[in-house]
C-alpha cells in the first residue's frame, strides 16, 4: 500500500534549537495533515493544510503545503522537552488517510 | 467528554484464539477507523465506517472483521489471532464530509505469542 515518506526518520537536538521536517508523496493530495504522537498515546492533530502553498502556524509550529501538491514541511521553533514524540504527516485521500511513516524527536535540556 | 476510548489496554493472545477490541467515541462523528501501527511502518488503515451501517476495508483488512454497533461504537475483531498480528491498534473518529481531521483513541497494545 501506499505510504508518505518522511524525512529524518529521527533527530537528536539539543532545547532551544530549531526543527525541520519534510514528507513526500509520488501522488496528490488536496489536504495534508501533521500529527504528533506522545508516547504511549495514540496521534494528535497539530496543523492541516487546505491548498497548494498554504502556510499555516500553530503557536511554535509552522506547516507548509508544497506547490507540487506532493510534498509538505513541518518546521518547530526554539524547541523545548515536551516537544519530545513522533510526528507524522498524513495525505488526504478520498475517505481515507494515508500517512507517512513518522520522525521521532528527541530534545535534551 | 471522553473523546475517543478504547478497551482493552493491553491484551496478549495465543495464537489462534479470537478476541474483539473496542472503540465508543461520544464526539457524534458520523465516521469511525480501525488502525495498526507497527515499528518503521506508520499507521496503516484496516477497516473504516463512514457512516452508521456502513463498513469498507482499508489497506490491511486480512484477518479482521468490524462492527459499527450504531453511530457511537466501533468494534474489531480477530477470529483466530496470529503473530503478525502482534502490534498497536487505534481508532480514530471524524465529522461525516471532514475525514482528514481524525481524532484518535490512546491505543491497545496486542500481542500474539
Amino acid at each position: 500500500g501506499q505510504q508518505l515518506n518522511q524525512s529524518p526518520q529521527s533527530m537528536f537536538i539539543q532545547e532551544g534549537e530549531d526543527v525541520s521536517m519534510n514528507c513526500t508523496s509520488s501522488s496528490i493530495f488536496n489536504t495534508w495533515l501533521w500529527y504528533k504522537q506522545d508516547p504511549g498515546e495514540g496521534p494528535v492533530l497539530l496543523i492541516a493544510l487546505y491548498k497548494a502553498g498554504e502556510l499555516t502556524s500553530n503557536g511554535r509550529l509552522t506547516a507548509q503545503f508544497g506547490i507540487t501538491r506532493k510534498d509538505s514541511f513541518l518546521n518547530i521553533s526554539a524547541s523545548i522537552p515536551s516537544d519530545v514524540g513522533i510526528y507524522f504527516c498524513a495525505g488526504h485521500q478520498g475517505n481515507k488517510l494515508i500517512f507517512g511513516t513518522g520522525t521521532r524527536l528527541q530534545v535534551f535540556p | 467528554n471522553a473523546g475517543v476510548t478504547q478497551t482493552p489496554k493491553f491484551q496478549v493472545l495465543k495464537t489462534g484464539q479470537s478476541m474483539t477490541l473496542q472503540c465508543a467515541q461520544d464526539m457524534n462523528h458520523n465516521s469511525m477507523y480501525w488502525y495498526r501501527q507497527d515499528p518503521g511502518m506508520g499507521l496503516r488503515l484496516i477497516y473504516y465506517s463512514a457512516s452508521e451501517g456502513t463498513t469498507d476495508k482499508g489497506e490491511v483488512p486480512n484477518g479482521y472483521n468490524v462492527s459499527r454497533l450504531n453511530k457511537r461504537e466501533f468494534s474489531l475483531r480477530l477470529e483466530s489471532a496470529a503473530p503478525s498480528q502482534t502490534s498497536v491498534y487505534f481508532c480514530a473518529s471524524s465529522e461525516l464530509g471532514v475525514p482528514y481531521e481524525q481524532y484518535f483513541g490512546p491505543g491497545t497494545r496486542l500481542t500474539v505469542t
